[in-house]
């Protein structure tokens, strides 16, 4: 059982690029969240989804975009890439909705240069 | 929408000692209030949550209290290891925005010497 499966774990990005970080978690979980992690500011909600074919936007969404064709899969979207986005990013899932644990991924840590 | 406050932001305490972490929260309809731990180079993992209509919660070495009254809850470690120095995050479950998600604290880094 692996769990949340995140990649790349690094990333290195130039500025104007764009890149699609990979989410996959093999526990049928519905639930499923972007989160970025900045120093010192703790966990900020970007998407969740909760199932298939529907997201909604967090607390940080902007400049984000995201898409839920399967369970399974959940990637993150960066458009344009600024050096404000340099960040690590952990995807999570959970059977319900903020009442149960969260799996958490081991992250992706992307630098925008 | 639902804001969660974490004291202290570091933590530093000889091995054996107590360490205990507060947070406060802002909506009180929230209900579900776990703690992650995160270690260096990792996600953050689950290691203790507690409900809306339970006082306390332990769990060997760890324990998590809950005041509704004060909006706020703990996690007290006892007999601290050096395999507990890490980044730990309280969480609160916002009931009205965000559509019932999580809402994390900022975090604080424990460290323990030995």
């Amino acid at each position: 059982n692996a769990g949340v499966t995140q990649t790349p774990k690094f990333r290195i990005l130039k500025i104007g690029q764009s890149m699609t970080l990979q989410c996959t978690q093999d526990m049928n979980h519905n639930y499923m969240y972007w989160y970025r992690q900045d120093p010192g500011m703790g966990l900020k909600l970007i998407y969740y989804s909760v199932g298939a074919g529907i997201t909604d936007k967090g607390e940080v969404p902007n400049g984000y975009n995201v898409s839920r064709s399967t369970t399974e899969d959940f990637p993150l979207r960066l458009e344009l890439a600024a050096p404000s986005q340099t960040s690590v990013y952990f995807c999570a899932s959970s059977y319900y909705q903020g009442s149960s644990g969260y799996t958490f991924g081991s992250g992706t840590r992307l630098t925008v240069v | 929408g639902e804001n969660v406050e974490q004291h202290p932001s570091t933590l530093s305490v000889q091995e054996g000692d107590s360490a205990v972490i507060k947070c406060t929260y802002s909506d009180s309809a929230s209900n579900y209030f776990p703690w992650y731990k995160q270690e260096l180079g990792k996600g953050p993992q689950l290691i203790i949550d507690i409900r809306s209509n339970v006082g306390e919660k332990k769990d060997q070495r760890i324990a998590v209290t809950l005041n509704k009254t004060a909006k706020h809850f703990s996690l007290h470690i006892t007999e601290t290891q050096p395999e507990d120095s890490a980044v730990y995050f309280c969480a609160a479950r916002a009931v009205g925005g965000s559509q019932g998600n999580l809402i994390f604290g900022k975090g604080t880094k424990l460290s323990v010497k030995p």
